[in-house]
């Protein structure tokens, strides 16, 4: 089954401890990317990656990590959370960055 | 600025009822997409529209983009509880990098019983 796979769904954690969300992929797309979603502002794009070892600024990267090095993997990296990244985070992969786009289930975060 | 306009932002019928949604823009589009995103999971694709004034239809819901790809909208005929959820369009900007979505902000649909 195709699938976009992000770990974990749900993550409350404090301000300053850095954390990892896992991304990962089996359609073997060369695009992927991380959105936000807060409310009254839609999806915002953090990353993307057109292929290995590519990655790109997004709309709202700031205070965000990303890496790709291996094809169907794309984690994003909060080096040190702040509250206003609390968020509903998804990590999307597509064929090219303009075509379908398939989404995972989502990784709620609360930075306390 | 928003690059895609969506209306009505919120919208709460009865089962039964017909509605529209709308996608507007300034900018021309190459294609248009259009998700429905259910509570607690991702956005997942309804439909792609490519040609100016072209029409879809998927069972109950219908498509439409406009014919100066600038703007779609969405009709659903009799709504039922299960068509419930957040609808998104997205696109991409006619001569874009073919590298980049912009998603609108959404319409979040309420169909009660």
């Amino acid at each position: 089954e195709a699938q976009v796979t992000q770990n974990p769904r749900y993550l409350i954690t404090v301000t300053g401890k850095k954390l990892t969300v896992t991304c990962s992929q089996n359609m073997n797309h060369e695009y992927m990317s991380w959105y936000r979603q807060d409310p009254g502002l839609g999806l915002r794009q953090i990353y993307y990656s057109m292929n290995v070892e590519v990655t790109d600024k997004g709309d709202v990267p700031e205070g965000y990590k990303v890496s790709r090095k291996e094809k169907r993997n794309f984690p994003l990296i909060l080096e040190s959370p702040s509250p206003n990244q609390t968020s509903l985070y998804f990590c999307a992969s597509s064929l090219t960055g303009a075509s379908e786009a398939f989404f995972g289930q989502g990784t709620r975060l609360t930075v306390v | 600025t928003q690059l895609l306009e969506q209306s009505p932002q919120f919208l709460s019928i009865q089962e039964g009822e017909n509605l529209t949604v709308y996608c507007n823009s300034s900018s021309v589009f190459s294609s248009l997409q259009w998700y429905r995103q259910e509570p607690g999971e991702g956005p997942v694709l309804l439909v792609t529209v490519v040609t100016g004034g072209e029409v879809k239809k998927l069972k109950r819901l219908t498509f439409q983009f406009g014919d100066a790809r600038k703007d779609s909208s969405l009709h659903i005929t009799a709504a039922q509880p299960g068509d419930t959820g957040l609808y998104l369009c997205a696109g991409e900007r006619s001569g874009g990098s073919n590298y980049k979505l912009t998603f609108g902000k959404g319409t979040l649909l309420t169909v009660n019983p």
